[in-house]
């Protein structure tokens, strides 16, 4: 089985700064994805980023940014340019390749609050 | 397009009573999932749909869930005889096999209160 750790449960940074949140997960499997998703109050889990294992480049979308490193077994999601409305619940998660049966396990979250 | 829905968005039944739960995925994907959101488990993988098939049952609670998927779209999920313990937000996502590391979609979730 696999396990998702975020040691995190909150942050809290100023707009403008650069915050990174932090994911580790523990796998025997050597092709998996990793995700972030972030939940805003409205409940709504919106997908942020993704990696496929198999990929040594780390993924970039915007102002979002992984480091994965697959040794250490880490997942780390880095925001810049941090804005008011990153404010959410930001959930780290993992899924073997092609076993859609097993679903996504998650992390347990972190809060992060952008202050004004 | 239209992303995952689902309905209601908010359900209060009492303890023993049945509610269902529906999922109305993206059109064409294939795969649909369920997950329940709580307080004190955090995001638990329930059952997942390909096609109108469920392979594996085994996440489900216990036997008082079950859950179908008609005409390999709409999914509902049936609680019975529903407990206090199952008071949670239950969220819908779906995929389409093959795509860019299978990625899921979620609905904005059914908030269930077991009073």
């Amino acid at each position: 089985a696999q396990t998702v750790t975020q040691s995190q449960p909150e942050m809290s940074v100023q707009e403008a700064e650069t915050v990174t949140l932090s994911c580790t997960y523990d796998t025997s499997e050597n092709n998996y994805y990793l995700f972030w998703y972030k939940q805003p109050p409205s409940r709504q889990m919106i997908l942020v980023i993704r990696q496929e294992a198999y990929k040594q480049q780390n993924a970039t979308e915007n102002r979002f940014s992984v480091n994965f490193q697959k040794a250490a077994k880490s997942f780390s999601l880095k925001i810049s340019d941090s804005q008011l409305g990153d404010t959410a619940m930001y959930f780290c998660a993992f899924m073997k390749h092609g076993e859609g049966a097993d679903g996504l396990t998650f992390g347990k979250g972190t809060h992060l609050i952008i202050q004004p | 397009g239209a992303g995952v829905s689902q309905s209601p968005s908010n359900k209060v039944t009492e303890k023993g009573k049945d509610v269902e739960l529906r999922c109305d995925p993206i059109s064409g994907h294939t795969a649909l999932y369920w997950y329940r959101q709580s307080l004190g488990q955090g995001l638990e993988f329930l059952i997942y749909f390909q096609g109108n098939s469920a392979p594996d049952k085994s996440g489900l609670p216990s036997d008082r869930f079950s859950a179908e998927r008609t005409g390999g779209s709409v999914s509902t999920l049936t609680i019975q005889r529903t407990q206090q313990e199952d008071s949670a937000v239950y969220l819908c996502a779906s995929s389409l096999v093959g795509t860019v590391a299978d990625t899921q979609y979620f609905g904005p979730g059914t908030r269930l209160t077991v009073l």
